[in-house]
């Protein structure tokens, strides 16, 4: 079965600093897709950022970007810049590339980020 | 606007007291499940459904049931509602596909058994 583990329960940035938010998974497939959710206050859940396994190149959407070491199963998410809204809890996603079964989304824990004014 | 609604939001109930949270999305998506959220434990899945008349338990299917008479909607229903299911609850949709595409999630409902 596959895992995301997130262990870092709580961080805390300066405004306008960088952070970076750790991710592993394990999985024995080869076809996924991994994502960076944003829970803010309002509990929706918003999609931050995505990476397709077979892509070498690391994602990137404006202020955030991921390192995706696919062999050590690392997939860390770097926020720039940091703003007040922010401040949020963040979960990492694996999902399995399949088609016709069940490919839902695993989540980790969570990160509840602070961002000090 | 593309979107999924779910309602209540918000729901206090006593155990036993038998309840449906509807879903409902209006994007024509193969694809809905139901997820609960717990602190500490992320995100985990319930129920998940293929098209219509095609469900299946997901990882914490115990003491939940669904159903899909039409595409569109994805009703959770727990029979008889315990303590340990509250929590917050999202439905979630998507196109039937090898996992790249947008996964559309509810506002969440928000459910308390006492």
């Amino acid at each position: 079965a596959q895992t995301v583990t997130q262990s870092q329960p709580e961080m805390s940035v300066q405004e306008a600093e960088t952070v970076t938010l750790s991710c592993t998974y394990d999985t024995s497939e080869s076809d996924y897709y991994l994502f960076w959710y944003k829970q803010p206050p309002s509990r929706q859940m918003i999609l931050v950022i995505r990476q397709e396994a077979y892509k070498q190149q690391n994602a990137t959407e404006n202020r955030f970007s991921v390192n995706f070491q696919k062999a050590a199963k690392s997939f860390s998410l770097k926020i720039s810049d940091s703003q007040l809204g922010d401040a949020a809890m963040y979960f990492c996603a694996y999902r399995r590339g399949i088609t016709g079964a069940n490919s839902k989304l695993t989540f980790g824990k969570g990160i509840t980020l602070s961002v000090r004014p | 606007e593309a979107q999924v609604t779910q309602n209540p939001r918000y729901l206090i109930t006593v155990t036993g007291k038998k309840l449906t949270v509807t879903c409902s999305q209006n994007m024509n998506h193969e694809y809905m499940s139901w997820y609960r959220q717990d602190p500490g434990l992320g995100l985990r899945q319930i129920y998940y459904s293929m098209n219509v008349e095609v469900t299946d338990k997901g990882d914490v299917p115990e003491g939940y049931k669904v159903s899909r008479k039409e595409k569109r909607n994805f009703p959770l229903i727990l029979e008889s509602p315990s303590p340990n299911q509250t929590s917050l609850y999202f439905c979630a949709s998507r196109m039937m596909d090898r996992g790249s595409g947008m996964q559309y999630f509810g506002p969440g409902t928000r459910l308390t058994v006492t």
